[in-house]
């Protein structure tokens, strides 16, 4: 089954603990991203990845990490959270060419206390 | 620049009636416009899409959407609301910056389905 999933689904942790939001897709998209969702903001793009070693800022990147050592996973890291990255993160990946659609995963809950 | 507006934050409907959520956008070139729909502490899921092909599409559990280019509107519709269709709906648009072809949301509507 053609699927995005990230780990773990919901977070708890304190300002300034490091983490790792774990992102895998087995279609073999060579473009995914990260995304946040947050109430009356509607979901913003993090980073993305037009490839393996391939990596953009998008439009709220600063706080957050990522890297594309492999094609089929892209982890958003957060070296030091704050409070303010309270969030629901969803990672995403498509193909490329003029007919993409963008698959997404289940979505990533995460409180900074 | 891109950008998509969902016209109604919130609308609720009885349960077999219609549904109109209605979406404007702006974009420079020829878009691509989508709709997903949230459910409740779930993920995104693609209702459907216009990729510049029949302006009417049709889409996953009774939607559809008619792409006006005229209007710059793109409104998601279904003859009869069933209560399973509760959810966040958002409108989303294509927008192309530099090698990064990215989505815009809508801040999305909620859409009621009352018994």
């Amino acid at each position: 089954e053609a699927q995005v999933t990230q780990n773990p689904r919901y977070l708890i942790t304190v300002t300034g603990k490091k983490l790792t939001v774990t992102c895998s897709q087995n279609m073999n998209h060579e473009y995914m991203s990260w995304y946040r969702q947050d109430p009356g903001l509607g979901l913003r793009q993090i980073y993305y990845s037009m490839n393996v070693e391939v990596t953009d800022k998008g439009d709220v990147p600063e706080g957050y990490k990522v890297s594309r050592k492999e094609k089929r996973n892209f982890p958003l890291i957060l070296e030091s959270p704050s409070p303010n990255q309270t969030s629901l993160y969803f990672c995403a990946s498509r193909s490329g060419g003029s007919r993409w659609t963008q698959y997404f995963g289940p979505g990533t809950r995460l409180l900074v206390l | 620049a891109q950008s998509v507006t969902q016209l109604d934050s919130h609308v609720s409907v009885s349960e077999g009636t219609p549904v109109l959520l209605r979406c404007n956008y702006s974009s420079s070139y020829s878009p691509s416009l989508f709709w997903y729909v949230q459910h409740p502490n779930k993920g995104l899921q693609l209702l459907l899409k216009y990729t510049s092909a029949a302006t009417l599409v049709k889409g996953i559990n009774g939607f559809e959407a008619e792409f006006k280019k005229s209007e710059t509107s793109f409104h998601l519709t279904k003859p009869s609301a069933h209560m399973s269709d509760a959810a966040e709906y958002f409108c989303v648009v294509s927008a192309r910056a530099g090698n990064n072809r990215k989505l815009i949301w809508g801040l999305g509507t909620s859409l009621a389905v009352n018994p």
